[in-house]
């Protein structure tokens, strides 16, 4: 499968601990997106990478989520001291080039409980 | 920031009928809409897109229609099938800063009945 990956597919976790997540995007995509999705509402953009840099950060993100891409390729998403109200679907997109096309993994299912 | 409205949020046809879902955006800087497919539990699928020096884009039996003036834009279905059913969601890419980031309607869930 060529498409964007994510790990882990579910987690659940306590209200207070860390969680990592991880996004493969697809070979050669520049550009990667990280958006959260909760129940019956459309994905709404987290932060974006072109390469490694890390050039936008949504306003609405707290402090205890810190995004990585070490290398250009793939990336992480950690949220510190996690929430209930961080209980929510986290969608990674990759896109290539200056291509608007993005396209998604298939989400990471947080729970926390 | 972009805010997109997206309507009817539930939609149930039957098949063979035509469905048609809206959207409207607010920041005129934008100037690519794509429509994503979601099958429950399953990812956003990239069904069509059009860029705003198009008026109309069709594949198949579906078409995207853009009105830059009055700032909407609507997906169209044909001859709807079972398998169409899945809940759509439009998006409009904020130009600013090139990042292209997508701005999400809320969502239509569509069911075709057969």
């Amino acid at each position: 499968d060529t498409g964007v990956s994510q790990d882990p597919r579910h987690k659940i976790t306590k209200r207070g601990q860390n969680v990592t997540f991880r996004c493969d995007p697809i070979s050669e995509h520049n550009r990667l997106y990280w958006y959260r999705q909760t129940l019956g509402q459309g994905p709404e953009f987290l932060t974006y990478f072109q390469n490694e840099a890390q050039l936008e950060k949504s306003r609405l993100l707290s402090d205890r989520f810190s995004a990585e891409r070490p290398k250009g390729s793939f990336s992480t998403l950690e949220i510190q001291r996690t929430e209930q109200g961080d209980s929510a679907m986290y969608l990674c997109a990759s896109s290539f080039g200056n291509s608007y096309e993005q396209y998604f993994g298939p989400g990471t299912r947080l729970t926390v409980t | 920031g972009e805010n997109v409205e997206q309507h009817p949020s539930t939609l149930s046809v039957q098949e063979g009928d035509s469905a048609v879902i809206k959207c409207t955006y607010s920041d005129s800087a934008s100037n690519y809409f794509p429509w994503y497919k979601q099958e429950l539990g399953k990812r956003p699928q990239l069904i069509i897109d059009i860029r705003s020096n198009v008026g109309e884009k069709k594949d198949q039996r579906i078409a995207v229609t853009l009105n830059k003036t009055a700032k909407h834009f609507s997906l169209h279905i044909t001859e709807t099938q079972p398998e169409d059913s899945a809940v759509y969601f439009c998006a409009a890419a904020d130009s600013g800063g090139s990042n292209y980031k997508l701005t999400f309607g809320k969502g239509t869930l569509l069911t075709v009945n057969p």
